[in-house]
């Protein structure tokens, strides 16, 4: 089965603090994609990075920083210098072949509010 | 940037009513679905289409939902008999998939049954 958890449901921080949201996922698939996504107040989903099984690479994007690590089967997400602006629900997504659609499995998401 | 669209971004109904949700996924795109989000809750699969049928669906998916690429362009998702449980986010997206796997997401209809 697959399955994506996302532990923090809410998390808090003062603009400036960094911040990293966790992702876990489970699927026995050796081929499979990783995704986070950003649902601002306004709702809509906001692709932010996908990282492939094949490519344990890190990523830094500004102040967006993504740590994959099969071993433990996370795909974690720093946000360094938070900024206001970066309060919203952030979703990790896993996409997988099984079932031939490469549909997306979401976690709950993390809330993220960062305080003035 | 090429984008999906979906209308209305906010539509209200009476429960037992039909709707029917559009989109218009992205132009060279192959791979359609719908994902519902309950308010508060997590993005939920609903169906993928691909080569005018459906591919995979999810047990929400019942006999009350259908989808339906009427021609080149639209992706509709139809609820016939609506129900207040249907009050949800819904978004379509589509994919390349040859390539490029991540999916591009509307913007969301929210429907409210009321």
């Amino acid at each position: 089965a697959q399955k994506v958890t996302q532990a923090q449901t809410e998390i808090s921080v003062v603009e400036k603090e960094d911040v990293t949201l966790d992702c876990v996922y489970e699927t026995r698939d050796t081929t499979y994609y990783l995704f986070w996504y950003k649902q601002p107040p306004s709702g809509e989903l906001v692709f932010l990075i996908r990282r492939n099984s094949f490519d344990e690479q890190n990523e830094i994007s500004g102040r967006y920083s993504w740590n994959f690590q099969k071993s433990t089967s996370s795909f974690n997400f720093t946000i360094t210098a938070s900024q206001v602006v970066d309060s919203a629900v952030y979703f990790c997504a896993l996409s997988a072949p099984t079932s031939g659609t490469y549909k997306y499995i979401f976690g709950t998401g993390t809330r993220l509010k960062v305080l003035a | 940037e090429p984008e999906v669209t979906q209308t209305p971004s906010h539509q209200v109904t009476q429960m037992g009513q039909e709707v029917i949700l559009r989109c218009v996924p992205i132009s060279n795109h192959l791979y359609f679905y719908w994902y519902r989000q309950i308010l508060g809750q997590k993005v939920e699969f609903l169906v993928s289409f691909y080569n005018n049928e459906i591919s995979e669906k999810s047990e929400i998916f019942d006999d009350q939902f259908s989808v339906e690429r009427p021609d080149g362009s639209n992706f509709t998702l139809k609820i016939r008999s609506t129900k207040l449980e249907d009050s949800a986010m819904y978004f379509c997206a589509s994919s390349e998939y040859r390539g490029r796997i991540e999916a591009f997401f509307g913007q969301g209809t929210r429907l409210t049954v009321v």
